[in-house]
């Protein structure tokens, strides 16, 4: 199965800034199958980005996605207060699909 | 309101059996894979295995086949996962996603339950 690490582990940023989340897996992600999630505590994942850069129903602009084969980003710009919480990718090109183990951004 | 709306809380002992929902609406829920995601406490997420309700069609991961049962009523729009027998390592949040496929069992999730917590303890 596809490994996907995710660094790093914890981002540690000031509100107004940008966050760039790397998430890179073992072997290609096919047709750049990667998908990012954003997790609060107490909450249920919430879809952001698929298809590595196609931003989910009502995401704001202010997300975006990049990168192909192993190596994929997720760019938070001017971040706000309720960007604050946990990121997961996860790879659907190849069965089974996988998820990183997460990257958190705080204050 | 498109959602998915999971059975609540459950405690159990270990050797328990246990059965959880997940309840579809405001799609139309049989033609949508639903998937089965674990999330150990304050650890990351793992796919455990989809179900299309439109002909209960299940595939599990290789980790959790053998372990789970994953079934659908598409009559009442509804998805379950059951345990025969309950261990202390199941004791983790169980979230119901949609799942849009991609064939062979991949896919991504764009619509997920608020979870149900299940804690095995003696």
């Amino acid at each position: 199965e596809i490994v996907l690490t995710q660094s790093p582990g914890t981002l540690s940023l000031s509100l107004g800034e940008s966050a760039t989340l790397s998430c890179r897996a073992s072997q290609s992600v096919s047709s750049s199958y990667l998908a990012w999630y954003q997790q609060k505590p107490g909450q249920a994942p919430r879809l952001l980005i698929y298809g590595a850069s196609t931003r989910a129903t009502a995401i704001p602009g202010r997300f975006s996605g990049s990168g192909s084969g192993t190596d994929f980003t997720l760019t938070i710009s001017r971040l706000q207060s309720e960007d604050f919480a946990v990121y997961y990718c996860q790879q659907y090109g190849t069965s089974p699909v996988t998820f990183g183990p997460g990257t958190k951004v705080d204050i | 309101e498109v959602q998915l709306v999971q059975s609540g809380a459950e405690v159990k002992k270990p050797g328990e059996s246990l059965k959880i929902s997940c309840k579809g609406s405001g799609y139309d829920f049989p033609s949508y894979w639903i998937a089965w995601v674990r999330q150990i406490p304050g650890k990351g997420l793992e796919w455990m295995g989809i179900i299309y309700p439109g002909d209960s069609d299940t595939r599990y991961s290789p980790s959790f086949q053998g372990q789970v049962t994953i079934s659908a009523d598409k009559s009442i729009s509804t998805a379950y996962l059951q345990w025969s027998s309950l261990k202390a390592s199941d004791t983790a949040m169980y979230y119901c996603a949609r799942h849009r496929d991609y064939g062979d069992s991949r896919g991504y999730f764009d619509l997920w339950g608020r979870g149900t917590l299940v804690t095995v303890s003696s």
